[in-house]
C-alpha cells in the first residue's frame, strides 16, 4: 500500500544534541510538510517543501531545519533541541495541481523526548 | 485569516450512542473540508472530507456534509463503537490559489465511548 513512513516511532535525545528525524513517502506526492504536535493541541505547520522549493513558516525557529534530497525523502533536523521541543512530529503529503491541494495525508508521527 | 472552530472536549458516550460534534469555519474562496481521527500516540489518519457545498463526505459510518450557508461540516455517527473511542479534527484547505498550503485546524475534540 501507498503510505507515509516516519522513523524512528520513538527518538530520545539530550538537551542541545543534533536529532534528526525522517520521512520517506511511496505516493510519489510533490508536497510534504512538517508538523509539531504538542499534547492535547493541533498540528501546528513548521515548513513545507513544494518539489525542491523550500517553504519556511515566519513563526518557525532557526532551531529547526529541513532537507529533501529526492521526491520520496524529507527529513527534520533539530539542531540543539531544548526541552520545548519534546513533542510528536508529524510528516504529511500531498499532491499540487497547478495550485489546487490535494488532501494531506500524514504518516504514524515520531515522538521526541528530550531529557 | 482562516479558522475552525470545533465543539469542546472532552465528550463521553456509552457504546451505541448517537455522536455529533460541531464545526464551523471561517474561510475565503471555496475551501476543501476535512475530518481527521488521531487514535492515542498514532498519527492523523483522513476519515472523510468534502471539496464543494453540498457535499457529503462518509466512511466507517461517518458522516458530514459542507453546508456552505451555515458555514458547517459537523460530524455524525448513528451508533458508536469503543474503538471509536480517539481525538477527531476538522480541518480546512484554502484552495484560493498557489501556495495555499496550510492546513487549518480546529482545536481537536477527544471522544471516549464506554461499553
Amino acid at each position: 500500500d501507498a503510505m507515509v513512513i516516519q522513523n524512528p516511532r520513538y527518538q530520545v535525545t539530550q538537551f542541545g544534541k543534533p536529532v534528526t528525524l525522517s520521512c520517506s513517502q511511496t505516493l510519489n506526492h510533490n508536497v510534504m510538510y512538517w508538523y509539531q504536535q504538542k499534547s492535547s493541541q493541533a498540528p501546528k505547520l513548521l515548513f513545507h517543501y513544494y518539489d525542491k522549493d523550500f517553504n519556511n513558516e515566519a513563526d518557525t525557529p532557526d532551531n529547526f531545519q529541513s532537507r529533501r534530497p529526492n521526491t520520496s525523502f524529507c527529513f527534520l533536523d533539530i539542531r540543539s533541541p531544548g526541552l520545548g521541543d519534546a513533542a510528536m512530529y508529524l510528516c504529511a503529503t500531498s499532491r499540487d495541481l497547478g495550485g489546487r491541494q490535494e488532501t494531506q495525508y500524514f504518516g504514524p508521527g515520531t515522538r521526541l523526548l528530550v531529557l | 485569516g482562516n479558522s475552525v472552530t470545533q465543539m469542546e472536549g472532552p465528550v463521553t458516550l456509552s457504546e451505541e450512542a448517537f455522536l455529533t460534534i460541531n464545526c464551523t469555519y471561517t474561510a475565503t474562496g471555496y475551501p476543501s473540508l476535512f475530518w481527521y481521527v488521531q487514535y492515542p500516540g498514532e498519527g492523523l489518519q483522513l476519515l472523510l472530507k468534502a471539496t464543494k457545498a453540498d457535499d457529503k463526505g462518509s466512511n466507517k459510518g461517518f458522516e458530514a456534509t459542507y453546508r456552505k450557508e451555515t458555514t458547517s461540516f459537523h460530524l455524525e455517527k448513528g451508533s458508536v463503537q469503543v474503538s471509536d473511542s480517539a481525538v477527531y479534527f476538522c480541518a480546512l484547505s484554502d484552495n484560493s490559489g498557489a501556495g495555499s498550503y496550510q492546513l487549518t485546524f480546529g482545536k481537536g475534540t477527544k471522544l471516549s465511548v464506554i461499553p
